[in-house]
């Protein structure tokens, strides 16, 4: 069965500095797919970016992207220029099936 | 386009009492699934379905069951409800393509079921 590791129950960061949210996992698999998703104090969980595992290329999205190292099975979250809008829960997770304990993020302006 | 729904968004119920928690989706997603999220835990699957009429357990399952007569609506079923399941649930919805999870989830807001 595969497994998701998040670390850092909490971190902070100040309005327009870059943090970057740990994540790593486990599986026997090649081809799969990794996911961070978004939880804001609204509670509705929308998805931040997607990582498909025969990719090679760091997936971006604006302000966010993810290192990607598939022979360390690490997928981290780097969100760059942080905004008071980026404090939430944020999880990582493997596919559909699999989530990691989350970790919560203060943007300090 | 409403995406995924849920009702009811807060619940509480006494120790034995039944409910249902609906769950529908309006973008002809195959994959549909039902997580409950407690702290420190994230989130943990309860049931899942790629397709009407077909369910599957995933890792909590004891304690609700499911049905899936149409492609739009998924609801959870607490048969006889206990304090351990108070939780926050959600529904979400995917495309089903083979295998590899590839495809990302579209969540419902929760609903927050408290038993006493």
């Amino acid at each position: 069965a595969q497994t998701v590791t998040q670390s850092q129950p909490e971190m902070s960061v100040q309005e327009a500095e870059t943090v970057t949210l740990s994540c790593t996992y486990d599986t026997s698999e090649s081809d799969y797919y990794l996911f961070w998703y978004k939880q804001p104090p609204s509670r509705q969980m929308i998805l931040v970016i997607r990582q498909e595992a025969y990719k090679q290329q760091n997936a971006t999205e604006n302000r966010f992207s993810v290192n990607f190292q598939k022979a360390a099975k690490s997928f981290s979250l780097k969100i760059s220029d942080s905004q008071l809008g980026d404090a939430a829960m944020y999880f990582c997770a493997y596919g559909k099936l699999t989530f990691g304990t989350g970790t919560r993020l203060t943007i300090i302006p | 386009n409403a995406g995924v729904t849920q009702t009811p968004k807060f619940q509480v119920l006494k120790t034995g009492q039944s409910m249902t928690l609906q769950c529908a989706q309006d973008m002809n997603h195959e994959y549909m699934s039902w997580y409950r999220q407690d702290p420190g835990m994230g989130l943990r699957l309860i049931h899942y379905s790629v397709g009407a009429g077909i369910t599957d357990q995933g890792e909590v399952p004891n304690g609700y069951n499911v049905s899936r007569s149409t492609t739009e609506d998924f609801p959870l079923r607490l048969l006889s409800a206990a304090p351990s399941q108070t939780s926050v649930y959600f529904c979400a919805s995917s495309l089903d393509r083979e295998g590899l999870g590839a495809d990302t989830q579209y969540f419902g807001p929760g609903t927050r079921l408290t038993v006493l």
